[in-house]
């Protein structure tokens, strides 16, 4: 069964680094995923594509602050420079034959 | 620059239907599959049903096969959603959400969203 799994929250200071991790389900590493941003009240937003080599292709406008990364099962999104506009909930997105798939979100929070 | 708009969300009470609309602008929409995904409030994003480029190949999350179908029109850069036998925990905000357009080996990553229509089911 295709599952994505992500820590419920995280946190860091202002101006510095958070990594967000997403893991696959056995049997599914070499599955591509997505990353999206949903700010309060908003709609998602699409980040980048992350594929298993960890090359990724970001969306429009996405600022270089965002990376993604892969290791095995794991995908990561590392958020640099962290900025109040990225406290939000971020979901990683992976599709199949007959199917889409979400994590469950992580609230990242700016202190 | 790629717009999706959604419409036809409202207040329906439980076992009744409603067409959802999204109005696609910006790409050339008959090469993209789409697809519909919702978040019930307070709550993370959902898959529910997705359709290729021709429409020829759809498929449906467990929850909503046998009541939804999602449809589209390339002609009117249209994607549908026709939702029956409503029950309160369809309750959420609808997006729909662009895939992947080309040579594609399935649904791929939703790249374009819609801003969402709200669905509440409730007597």
């Amino acid at each position: 069964q295709l599952v994505l799994t992500q820590s419920p929250s995280a946190s860091a200071s202002l101006g510095a680094s958070v990594k967000l991790t997403c893991t696959l389900s056995s049997g599914h590493s070499s599955y591509a995923i997505a990353w999206h941003q949903q700010q309060p009240e908003k709609g998602p937003r699409y980040l980048m594509k992350l594929n298993s080599d960890g090359s990724h292709s970001k969306g429009d406008g996405i600022p270089d602050r965002f990376s993604g990364s892969s290791s095995g099962a794991e995908r990561y999104l590392t958020i640099s420079s962290l900025q109040s506009e990225d406290e939000a909930d971020y979901y990683c997105q992976t599709w199949g034959t007959g199917i889409q798939v979400f994590g469950t979100g992580t609230k990242v929070t700016v202190l | 620059q790629v717009q999706l708009v959604e419409s036809g969300g409202g207040l329906v009470k439980p076992g009744g239907s409603l067409r959802l609309s999204c109005a696609a602008s910006g790409f050339t929409f008959s090469d993209y599959y789409m697809s519909w995904i919702r978040q019930a409030p307070g709550k993370g994003l959902e898959w529910v049903s997705y359709i290729s480029s021709s429409g020829s190949t759809i498929y449906y999350a467990d929850s909503v096969k046998g009541r939804f179908t999602i449809s589209r029109d390339n002609a009117k850069n249209s994607l549908y959603l026709q939702m029956n036998s409503l029950r309160a925990e369809d309750t959420a905000v609808y997006y729909c959400a662009r895939g992947c357009g080309g040579d594609c080996h399935g649904v791929g990553a939703s790249d374009y969203w819609g801003q969402g229509t709200l669905v509440t089911v409730s007597s």
